[in-house]
């Protein structure tokens, strides 16, 4: 069964501080895993997206890792901001133009 | 990036009323589009798969008679609740796709039946 799994569930942190948040998955094939950003009643916005040959990808202070060995992908976030706080999803598409299968979000509080 | 756009952004309507929601894609044209459906504190749903021209796609559990979908053309997609009940309350959430593998969301809207 295709299924994407987030740890952890919730994280609080101080502003600045950097922090790490994981992603494993199941699906196959595997076309592409993507990280989403999605603020309190708005739409996901995407923050990277990897196919199978890529092992890293940044986005400003925003870095993802993938290992398709292990099928394992991480989000670091760097110097932490308050504007940071939100929930965190991780996506996997297992063909190009299908249904994306996604991950129940990390939610990431960033305090002063 | 590319825009997608909903409209309302929000609506609160009486049990048994019908809701319609629609989903445009601002500068490209979306050949396919997809419906989901958040609950509170819980992740995105698939609800129905649209390609333009063709009847959509409906994910197991969904009713296709209450949930109508209509992708007219290759900008616009509409999301039709039909006799909604509180139960139907929800965030509804468009994507669009233009068939590569970047699919991009709309800012949602919030259904509120009571």
């Amino acid at each position: 069964k295709n299924q994407v799994e987030q740890s952890p569930q919730s994280l609080i942190i101080l502003e600045g501080k950097n922090c790490t948040l994981q992603c494993n998955y199941t699906v196959s094939p595997f076309s592409n895993l993507r990280w989403y950003k999605q603020d309190t009643g708005r739409g996901p916005v995407s923050l990277t997206i990897m196919t199978f040959s890529e092992n890293t990808k940044s986005n400003g202070r925003y870095t993802a890792t993938l290992d398709a060995d292990t099928k394992q992908s991480s989000l670091h976030i760097t110097a932490s901001q308050l504007s940071d706080s939100a929930s965190y999803i991780c996506v996997v598409s297992a063909e190009a133009g299908t249904a994306l299968i996604f991950g129940k979000g990390t939610t990431l509080s960033v305090s002063s | 990036g590319a825009v997608v756009s909903q409209h309302p952004s929000w609506v609160i309507c009486k049990s048994g009323t019908s809701v319609k929601i629609e989903c445009r894609s601002l500068d490209f044209q979306a050949t396919t589009m997809f419906w989901y459906r958040q609950f509170p504190k819980q992740s995105l749903m698939l609800m129905a798969t649209s390609n333009e021209g063709s009847k959509a796609t409906y994910e197991q559990g969904v009713e296709k008679d209450k949930f109508l979908i209509n992708h007219a053309s290759l900008t616009l997609s509409t999301l039709t609740v039909t006799s909604a009940h509180p139960e139907d309350s929800s965030f509804y959430i468009c994507s669009a796709t233009s068939g590569s593998y970047e699919q991009f969301f709309g800012p949602g809207t919030r259904l509120t039946v009571l």
